[in-house]
């Protein structure tokens, strides 16, 4: 069975703590995604990497880098953690990317204090 | 700018009956279109995609019809059961960029028995 796992399903931080975010997926997909969901504003895309080491801005990239250094493993890092980062952070991977369904992991719900 | 409109107030329907969401975009070219089911503290779970120069697509209960003219795609569900009841987030990826996607912010769908 298929399947994608973040690191923590709830977090909560303090402002200017330095965040990481995990994401493993046992799929072997080339692409994977971070994306945040806030009510009323539905899922956006903070960034993806279609390779290992590569990555692409999506459309809220702003106070957020990633890292992938292995295929399997997507990580996600707040340099300095603000309250406006507050949100629900979803991980996904998939093999074509948008030609293909993406698989998500269960969320993590970060609070930052 | 690119819009994606879900109707953001719950479908409320009866068990039995068929349920139709719609999602509408303004200023994209998409050249695939998904449907995704989230259940709440879920990630979402991938239904079905359906490609520009498809017009309808197909599984067991569920419809997807897709009209680049009027920039619309409808979900059918028929013989809703209560069961069905969660949100439903359709996605777009634009011709231009096949590797992002653009989430709507879903229609709560419940079904009463």
């Amino acid at each position: 069975d298929v399947k994608v796992t973040q690191s923590s399903r709830y977090l909560v931080k303090r402002t200017g703590e330095k965040v990481f975010l995990e994401c493993v997926q046992d799929m072997d997909h080339e692409n994977m995604f971070w994306y945040r969901q806030d009510p009323g504003l539905g899922l956006r895309l903070i960034y993806f990497s279609y390779d290992v080491k590569m990555k692409e801005k999506g459309d809220i990239p702003e106070g957020y880098s990633v890292s992938r250094e292995k295929k399997e493993r997507f990580s996600l890092i707040l340099e300095s953690a603000s309250t406006n980062q507050t949100s629900m952070y979803l991980c996904a991977s998939s093999l074509l990317a948008a030609k293909d369904e993406q698989f998500f992991g269960p969320g993590t719900r970060l609070t930052v204090l | 700018s690119q819009k994606i409109e879900q109707n953001s107030e719950a479908l409320n329907i009866q068990e039995g009956k068929t349920a139709t969401l719609t999602c509408n975009y303004t200023n994209y070219s998409p050249a695939y279109l998904q449907w995704y089911r989230q259940d709440p503290g879920r990630g979402p779970v991938f239904l079905l995609l359906i490609r520009e120069n498809e017009k309808e697509k197909r599984k067991e209960r569920l419809k997807v019809t897709f009209d680049t003219t009027l920039k619309q795609s409808l979900f059918h569900i028929t013989a809703s059961q209560p069961a069905d009841s969660a949100t439903y987030l359709c996605a777009l990826a634009a011709l231009y960029n096949f590797n992002k996607f653009y989430f709507g912010s879903g229609t709560k769908l419940n079904v009463k028995p």
